[in-house]
């Protein structure tokens, strides 16, 4: 069983803290790996998306991916409230044609004013 | 550019009655996919369409079934519905295959209540 397995929280920042999200997946054929942001009431938004070892930034976002360990991270810097969301951590396993992304049940984040 | 369209937004059914959800693309997306997502279970995936075949299907019974059509847009159907299926369904489409690319745009949703 595929499983992507991140904090549900709630993670509470004050704001312009950094924020830290952090995921697990169990299998080690993922190959790309995924930020999504869900806002209450609304849909998932790719934020960030990486597929090598080591940081990749964008603004105040920082995805980080270590395959050895099976660990990815998304950083927050200068954390603001509009970034209160739930942000969902999903793997991708390519596999031939049949690949499909698994998510993970999400991290809720609170940025206190 | 429209984005994803989720029909019906709501809807409450009963036991044993069947849904019929339907979801268009963003235009020029040949993929569409469907999610389930509960509080307790998250976002799981249901199937995956491309060019009116079902490229990946998720572990759901067979009364979860969908189709697409040649313009795209794709529906799912949930036969003899049970109060565990009450969920919010996403629909996600992707330019390509999203078992290639992982870059889904999701639509709004469809909330569904089973009483």
């Amino acid at each position: 069983q595929k499983e992507v397995e991140q904090n549900s929280g709630p993670l509470s920042v004050p704001e312009g803290a950094i924020a830290s999200l952090n995921c697990t997946y169990s299998d080690r054929g993922s190959q790309s790996f995924f930020w999504y942001r869900q806002y209450s009431g609304k849909s998932p938004e790719l934020i960030m998306f990486i597929y090598s070892n080591g940081d990749k930034e964008d603004g105040r976002f920082t995805a980080q991916l270590n395959k050895a360990s099976q660990y990815v991270s998304l950083l927050i810097r200068d954390s603001q409230p509009s970034d209160s969301a739930t942000y969902l951590c999903a793997a991708l396993n390519y596999g031939g044609s049949q690949g499909n992304l698994i998510f993970g049940k999400g991290t809720k984040l609170s940025v206190k004013p | 550019k429209a984005g994803v369209t989720q029909t019906p937004r709501y809807l409450i059914k009963t036991r044993g009655q069947q849904v019929t959800l339907s979801c268009s693309p963003i235009s020029g997306h040949r993929s569409v996919s469907w999610y389930q997502q509960t509080p307790g279970q998250g976002l799981q995936f249901l199937f995956e369409y491309f060019s009116e075949t079902q490229r990946n299907k998720g572990n759901f019974p067979g009364r979860f079934s969908g189709r697409q059509f040649s313009n795209s847009r794709s529906e799912m159907n949930v036969s003899t519905l049970e109060l565990g299926d009450s969920a919010l369904y996403l629909c996600a489409s992707s330019l390509d295959a999203s078992g290639m690319t992982g870059e889904l745009f999701f639509g709004e949703g469809s909330r569904l209540t089973v009483l």
